[in-house]
């Protein structure tokens, strides 16, 4: 089963508002999680590293203040895009590394969340 | 600059004939190379990860091979089947957090 969940799968906002997708390690504590977005046929582009208890880091060219995240617990992470708008309709996907000296770890990822602005 | 690459364009094969994928990345010395299986509007799914120190990695149907001097990564599925159909992805490790940085992946389409 699944040991990286999201949710929602899929949700529909109207412009200017905001909306919140969470990202939950089931199986393990996750003090690092990665938040991707992707476009219909492109590939993954890293918005940015969520770290539990502090803030996140932000991949160049990615609006911290319009995506917001927060990293609650050592299991949830939740992403906001505030005021959103149409382009800011995507596929939201998440990820965790589970803990351990090794840092190539095999990553989860969630099954991610479409966003739909209209 | 840094840059992943894989073949953009969709690789169609024949039932039981071997798929072939290639991943060339530029500015990166990685210490691992992952592959990853994506179906449409479905996040990733994990099947290999070959090490900078392993020229070559098996699993089941699946082969990578791992070219540090050529910086390139070769998927391999044998005895294909229509199953098999989807985008494959190389990503990389990269910076301080570990960050997963992906190619843009190649649609695999395996007809019967």
């Amino acid at each position: 089963g699944a040991v990286v969940s999201q949710h929602p799968s899929r949700v529909i906002c109207k412009s200017g508002t905001s909306v919140k997708i969470e990202c939950r390690s089931l199986d393990f504590q996750a003090t690092t999680m990665f938040w991707y977005r992707q476009f219909p046929k492109q590939s993954l582009m890293l918005m940015a590293t969520s770290n539990e208890g502090s803030k996140a880091t932000y991949e160049q060219g990615v609006e911290k203040d319009k995506f917001l995240i927060n990293h609650a617990s050592l299991t949830l992470s939740t992403l906001t895009v505030t005021s959103a708008h149409p382009e800011d309709s995507s596929f939201y996907i998440c990820s965790a590394r589970p803990p351990g000296l090794n840092s190539g770890n095999t990553i989860y990822f969630g099954e991610g969340s479409w966003l739909t602005v209209v | 600059s840094q840059k992943i690459e894989q073949n953009s364009e969709a690789l169609n094969i024949q039932e039981g004939k071997t798929a072939t994928l290639t991943c060339n990345y530029t500015n990166y010395s990685p210490a691992y190379l992952q592959w990853y299986r994506q179906d449409p509007g479905r996040g990733p799914v994990f099947l290999l990860l070959i090490r900078e120190n392993e020229k070559e990695k098996r699993k089941e149907r699946l082969k990578v091979t791992f070219d540090t001097t050529l910086k390139q990564s070769l998927f391999h599925i044998t005895a294909s089947q229509p199953a098999d159909s989807a985008t494959y992805l190389c990503a990389l490790i990269s910076g301080g957090y570990n960050k997963l940085i992906f190619g843009a992946g190649t649609r695999l389409a395996v007809h019967p």
